[in-house]
Order: structure tokens, then C-alpha cells, then sequence
């Protein structure tokens, strides 16, 4: 069975950092792009950043570009997103999602994690 | 960057038929993906590449892709239904996923 197990979410003040950890398990972990989507409290969604399988290529969202930083460990199964310089309206709950295939950028999300809640706020 | 503009409502009668609808370019040239999220819950892949449905999802569940819209229609409509919907696409000229602003479904 495939999960994603979100965890590192809190309360930050503005301009503070945080990272954000996904623990994935059921799936041959290291030929599958991932994402970050988030949804600000009564919002719809919002991809943050994306990763392919072998971590060549990455892309972000404008609004988080050059603020965050998402990686992977292959052999620990794990997703990360380094949040920096955060700002109120990053205030949302973070979902990582698998991509259904490694091998293009177009497929879909096909499993979603339970999501973790970053709170920004003085 | 490419935008998709969905309806923020639809209001369907149980056993009726929904269509949820999503706006955009061109997008009979895109892959369009479709997501259910219930209240409290992570989304779930309902429709992908236009019309496809991932297994365990009801044949009830039926997308198409043309012009410049997409759709997504629900038939027999059940209460469990209820919930916020979402299209998706790859903006190849920005190298970024969009979502459309999302379509909260109410079952009457």
C-alpha cells in the first residue's frame, strides 16, 4: 500500500525557516517524481515544487521560488521542503504527492499524504 | 502563466447528472486532471489525462476535453458526492502544475 506521511509543520514567525519532511513507503521510491501542493486555510490548491526521480529536475512555484528548497533521499525514502524567509501568506496546510509516472512531466498526482499544517505567525 | 477558471459553485439533485466545467487556453491541447477533496481530507485523483478513471473510482465519474473546456461530469449523483473539485494541468511554457480555483459540488 502506498503512503505519504507528512511531518515537520508548526508555528514559525515571519522570516523564520522550516523543514518539511515526507516519508514514503509501498512503492519503488526512487522512480517517482514528487510534489509539494498546499492549501491556505479555506482555499483551493497550490502546487509549491516538484522533483523528478533522480532529483535533475526540479521547478517552483513564482510565489515560493528562491524561497524554497525541495530535495529527496532515495535511500531514506524521503521528500524534504526547505522553507526560508517564510511570510504570512505561506500559512497553509503542505500536502506531498507522488507522480503517477516518472517518466513525464504531465501525468497527474495519484497519491496524496494527509498533509501537515505550517502556521506562520508573530 | 496559464490560468484555469472552473465555476466556485454547482448544486445537483441526488441521481441527477453534474458537469463541473474548467476554462482555459486551448486546453483541448492540454491533460487535464480532475481531484476530489472532501472536507478535512487530502485530495483524490478522480480523472486523469481528460477521461481516464484510476481503478475504485465509479464509472459514475466521466471527464472530456475540448476547445476550450473541460469537463467533468458526474452521473446518478449520490450525497457522498458533496465535495470541492479540482482540474489541473502541466503549463509546459512556465514548467509549472496549475489547479483551477476548485468547484464546491452541494448534492440538494
Amino acid at each position: 500500500e502506498v503512503q505519504l506521511v507528512e511531518s515537520g509543520g508548526g508555528v514559525v514567525q515571519p522570516g523564520g525557516s522550516l523543514r518539511l519532511s515526507c516519508a514514503a513507503s509501498g512503492f519503488p521510491f526512487s522512480s517517482y517524481s514528487l510534489n509539494w501542493v498546499r492549501q491556505a486555510p479555506g482555499k483551493g490548491l497550490e502546487w509549491v515544487s516538484y522533483i523528478g526521480y533522480s532529483s535533475r529536475a526540479v521547478h517552483y512555484a513564482d510565489s515560493v521560488k528562491g524561497r524554497f528548497t525541495i530535495s529527496r533521499d532515495n535511500a531514506k525514502n524521503s521528500l524534504y521542503l526547505q522553507m526560508n524567509s517564510l511570510r504570512d501568506e505561506d500559512t497553509a496546510v503542505y500536502y506531498c504527492a507522488r507522480d503517477r509516472s516518472g517518466a513525464t512531466v504531465v501525468t497527474p498526482m495519484d497519491y496524496w499524504g494527509q498533509g501537515t499544517l505550517v502556521t506562520v505567525s508573530s | 502563466s496559464y490560468v484555469l477558471t472552473q465555476p466556485p459553485s454547482v448544486s445537483v439533485a441526488p441521481g441527477k447528472t453534474a458537469r463541473i466545467t474548467c476554462g482555459g487556453n486551448k486546453i483541448g491541447s492540454e491533460n487535464v486532471h480532475w481531484y476530489q477533496q472532501k472536507p478535512g481530507q487530502a485530495p483524490v485523483l478522480v480523472i486523469y489525462f481528460d477521461s481516464d478513471r484510476p481503478s475504485g473510482i465509479p464509472e459514475r465519474f466521466s471527464g472530456s476535453n475540448s476547445g476550450n473546456t473541460a469537463t467533468l461530469t458526474i452521473s446518478r449523483v449520490e450525497a457522498g458526492d458533496e465535495a470541492d473539485y479540482y482540474c489541473q494541468v502541466w503549463d509546459s511554457s512556465s514548467d509549472h502544475r496549475v489547479f483551477g480555483g476548485g468547484t464546491k459540488l452541494t448534492v440538494l
